[in-house]
């Protein structure tokens, strides 16, 4: 298993353009997640899915955007980008039932800066 | 709502010797999950132990352990005979098993420095 992988590890925007940050579990888990860690600080969480077709927003979700079409995959897309969401995005999965562990795996995260 | 609070910025502990992080919360449930994670300098983060609130026993993984304490709202980590691969963030994280509540809810974060 590869767990969650994200993709870019590194990328450099212009105020105003888009982009999207790729997400894929190979875990079969249902529940996922787009955090995004600011210097010195803890995550907070952007958009949330707890299954194909379903998103919800977070605490931060301003400028941002999420579609879950299939079980496997959760993208993030940064619509007209803005030097305040420069930061570590993080995406995280788990597969969440009833006594189950519910225990996050994340992924290694992409350092976006914005000039 | 739910809060997490990390009161300790920055911890050091020489190698070999024991520490303790510090993590309090806030909360009107009595069922839900606390987690510790680590985030070394890769950023990578990784999930060092994780307590269910419905247990009373204390959870550990080898040098980690943790000291719930329900009705205080506390959750500390220690670490034993520290190592120089321990230096790293580390988050408390909050997740409530109410229905129709999928989010996590982290604090912000002990740097921990070992020294050798």
């Amino acid at each position: 298993n590869a767990g969650v992988t994200q993709t870019p590890k590194f990328r450099i925007l212009k105020i105003g353009q888009s982009m999207t940050l790729q997400c894929t579990q190979d875990m079969n888990h249902n529940y996922m997640y787009w955090y995004r860690q600011d210097p010195g600080m803890g995550l907070k969480l952007i958009y949330y899915s707890v299954g194909a077709g379903i998103t919800d927003k977070g605490e931060v979700p301003n400028g941002y955007n999420v579609s879950r079409s299939t079980t496997e995959d959760f993208p993030l897309r940064l619509e007209l980008a803005a030097p305040s969401q420069t930061s570590v995005y993080f995406c995280a999965s788990t597969y969440a039932k009833r006594g189950g562990t519910d225990t996050q795996y994340f992924g290694p995260g992409t350092r976006l800066t914005v000039l | 709502a739910q809060t997490v609070t990390q009161s300790q910025p920055e911890m050091s502990v020489q190698e070999a010797e024991t520490v303790t992080l510090s993590c309090t919360y806030d909360t009107s449930e009595s069922d839900y999950y606390l987690f510790w994670y680590k985030q070394p300098p890769s950023r990578q983060m990784i999930l060092v132990i994780r307590q269910e609130a419905y247990k009373q026993q204390n959870a550990t993984e080898n040098r980690f352990s943790v000291n719930f304490q329900k009705a205080a709202k506390s959750f500390s980590l220690k670490i034993s005979d520290s190592q120089l691969g321990d230096a790293a963030m580390y988050f408390c994280a909050y997740r409530s098993l109410a229905s129709g509540t999928y989010k996590y809810i982290f604090g912000t974060g002990t740097r921990l420095k070992v020294l050798a």
